[in-house]
């Protein structure tokens, strides 16, 4: 059973903090990692997708690979209360499966 | 424009009764997909069509059938609705198979079965 866990959270930070939401997934021939973005009521939204160990950066987000630890997070910098939102995660695994294994989201909360 | 339109945006029916759900992307995607997303926001695949094409189906109950006149439009029906079929459906489709780049999501369509 591939699996990929996210602490539900909520996760509450001040505004102007850096947020860090983390995923860990089971399947170590996983290949690559996405990071979704969903307000309450609305559909998922693609923020980032990472395939190779390191950081990869995009305005204020950052999304950092580990593959040996099998993790993958994703940073927010400077967070604004806009920032609000459930944050899925998936992954896609090995072996011409074309399904991706979706977390269950970690709520953020950036209180002003 | 909307890129990845799903109509209708809500749906109350009675247990029993036969729905349809439209889902059409101007994308130029080749693959779309059906996901349900229930109370606990676990979003699980149900359906994958490339260029008209069923490349996944997953457990889904033989009640749903999707349905794909082209590679833009997506549909899904539903026989004979359940209590346990009320949750949130998502259409999506990414441009490649598998969507090595992501997906785009509808707007999604809440189905409520009283």
């Amino acid at each position: 059973q591939k699996e990929v866990e996210q602490n539900s959270g909520p996760l509450s930070v001040p505004e102007g903090a850096i947020a860090s939401l983390n995923c860990t997934y089971s399947d170590r021939g996983s290949q690559s990692f996405f990071w979704y973005r969903q307000y309450s009521g609305k559909s998922p939204e693609l923020i980032m997708f990472i395939y190779s160990n390191g950081d990869k950066e995009d305005g204020r987000f950052t999304a950092q690979l580990n593959k040996a630890s099998q993790y993958v997070s994703l940073l927010i910098r400077d967070s604004q209360p806009s920032d609000s939102a459930t944050y899925l995660c998936a992954v896609f695994t090995s072996g011409g499966s074309y399904i991706p294994t979706f977390g269950r989201g970690t709520s953020l909360i950036v209180h002003p | 424009d909307t890129a990845v339109s799903q109509t209708p945006k809500y749906l109350v029916t009675q247990m029993g009764n036969d729905k349809s759900i439209k889902c059409e992307q101007n994308l130029g995607h080749d693959t779309m997909y059906w996901y349900k997303q229930d109370s606990k926001k676990f979003l699980k695949i149900m359906f994958s069509y490339n260029n008209k094409e069923l490349i996944i189906n997953e457990t889904v109950p033989n009640r749903f059938s999707p349905k794909s006149p082209d590679k833009a439009h997506l549909n899904l029906h539903i026989n004979s609705l359940e209590l346990g079929d009320s949750a949130v459906y998502f259409c999506a489709s990414s441009q490649f198979r598998g969507g090595d780049y992501g997906y785009t999501f509808g707007s999604g369509t809440r189905l409520t079965v009283v």
